[in-house]
């Protein structure tokens, strides 16, 4: 079962890139990992998602070792509005009985002007 | 695209009643639907699992007959909460996925705020 870490909180300021790591040392080889961004009193929103190597969208990049033990979400020149919490979610594939959706902490951002 | 709604968003309700919580994928079918608790400051915790057309599958520790769920389409799974206590308060949210796979992205909802009085 994989359970992922995270830095509590992190601050930065507007314009810097932010980069968020999150430990999942148990993962296994089905698993993917994805992030997900929520603002309070909100439902999370969808991030980004990947497996291996790198992968970036047009908000984030996410990197990932060779070893899939950790990952970094990297987000490019924050603005104010990326305040929020951030979670890394490691996610079995269905149809394993073992299966379990663990959601970790979750890292507050708070971005500075 | 991928909106999924929640209806009422905030739920003030007396000691002992009964809360049903709609969550409906309004522009895709959902294979699966999952219902999520959170507390103040704290992550979200998966209650159960929701498939169209059968029983839901509830997480260790949560109460199957006091946390009804039916996913009688693929569009819409609500939440029953019967016999509210005080305890019960808490940010009920669920979300759907259009895919096969459990690591399939899920689109949430906004989120029901829920106060048991």
């Amino acid at each position: 079962l994989a359970k992922t870490t995270q830095p509590i909180s992190m601050d930065s300021y507007e314009g810097q890139e932010v980069n968020i790591t999150c430990s999942h040392n148990n993962i296994a080889t089905n698993d993917y990992i994805t992030w997900y961004q929520q603002f309070p009193s909100q439902g999370p929103r969808f991030i980004i998602q990947g497996y291996k190597t790198k992968v970036t969208n047009e908000v984030a990049s996410l990197f990932i070792p060779a070893d899939r033990k950790s990952s970094t979400l990297s987000l490019p020149r924050v603005s104010l509005s990326d305040t929020a919490v951030y979670y890394c979610l490691v996610a079995p594939t269905r149809g394993d009985s073992n299966y379990q959706l663990i959601w970790g902490a979750g890292t507050k951002l708070i971005i500075k002007p | 695209g991928a909106v999924v709604s929640q209806h009422p968003s905030r739920v003030i309700c007396k000691s002992g009643t009964s809360v049903k919580i709609e969550c409906r994928s309004l522009d895709f079918q959902a294979t699966t639907m999952f219902w999520y608790r959170q507390f103040p400051k704290q992550s979200l915790m998966l209650m159960a699992t929701s498939n169209e057309g059968s029983k839901a599958t509830y997480e260790q520790g949560v109460e199957k007959d006091k946390f009804l769920i039916n996913h009688a389409s693929l569009t819409l799974s609500t939440l029953t909460v019967t016999s509210a206590h005080p305890e019960d308060s808490s940010f009920y949210i669920c979300s759907a996925i259009a895919g096969q796979k459990v690591r399939d992205t899920q689109y949430f909802g906004p989120g029901t705020r829920l106060t048991v009085l």
